[in-house]
């Protein structure tokens, strides 16, 4: 596997489900975020990881809750969520340390909730 | 809070040129991105600016200006592989990029 792999890339889920997200990136990057693409809206970024920590969090609810076991894996964990949740989850990551680095994305999970 | 906008659609034809404008008001300013998104697929990174001026790379040119909070895209020699969506995106910190809505090009033969 080469770049940032996400999987599923396709989830549909009930309101009452627990589900998760998880995004591995290949790259040897110390950066990995999460992102929600909804139709003819900016990306949105919701949580930022380096080096396994947390550094942003943008006001996202707590039916969202991110994991960074280690510098390559990110995981997003999904609970109660509601229709307007609906949407493509980005992940992507990026080398940072002489500058800010590109970000580069994988190819996301559409997610409906029903 | 961000503010940043771009046009939302831009129609050329093949072999012609088209320049995309991105305008930006945000809290700090770390350097200016752009990305390409096919539909259905996930971004990719075109170029980054960061000084006043313009970056070229080979069809693709990006020019910034800080002091006008101005940026464009410029697409030469337009090939219809290049129909896609456009994004104009802000570092404006350590690690925050906070994206414009995205600007959909179609190229017609």
């Amino acid at each position: 596997e080469t770049g940032v792999t996400q999987t599923p890339r396709h989830l549909v889920m009930g309101m009452t489900n627990k589900k998760s997200l998880k995004c591995e990136q290949h790259l040897g990057h110390n950066a990995m975020y999460w992102y929600k693409q909804s139709a003819k809206k900016p990306l949105e970024l919701m949580f930022v990881y380096s080096l396994e920590e947390r550094v942003e969090n943008n006001s996202v609810p707590s039916r969202f809750s991110p994991e960074c076991p280690n510098s390559s894996h990110l995981f997003l964990h999904l609970h109660t969520l509601q229709p307007e949740d609906s949407a493509l989850y980005l992940c992507a990551s990026s080398q940072e340390d002489r500058g800010p680095g590109e970000q580069y994305f994988g190819p996301g999970t559409r997610l409906t909730v029903t | 809070g961000q503010n940043i906008d771009q046009p939302t659609e831009m129609t050329a034809t093949e072999g012609a040129i088209v320049q995309i404008n991105c305008t930006y008001q945000t809290s700090g300013f770390n350097g200016l991105f752009w990305y390409q998104q096919h539909a259905g697929e996930a971004p990719t990174f075109l170029s980054y600016n960061v000084l006043d001026g313009l970056e070229e790379k080979g069809r693709f040119s990006s020019f910034l200006s800080r002091s006008k909070g101005y940026s464009y895209l410029l697409l030469k020699e337009l090939q219809m592989k290049d129909s896609a969506s456009y994004l104009c995106a802000v570092r404006d910190g350590d690690y925050k990029l906070s994206f414009g809505a995205g600007t959909t090009v179609t190229v017609r033969a």
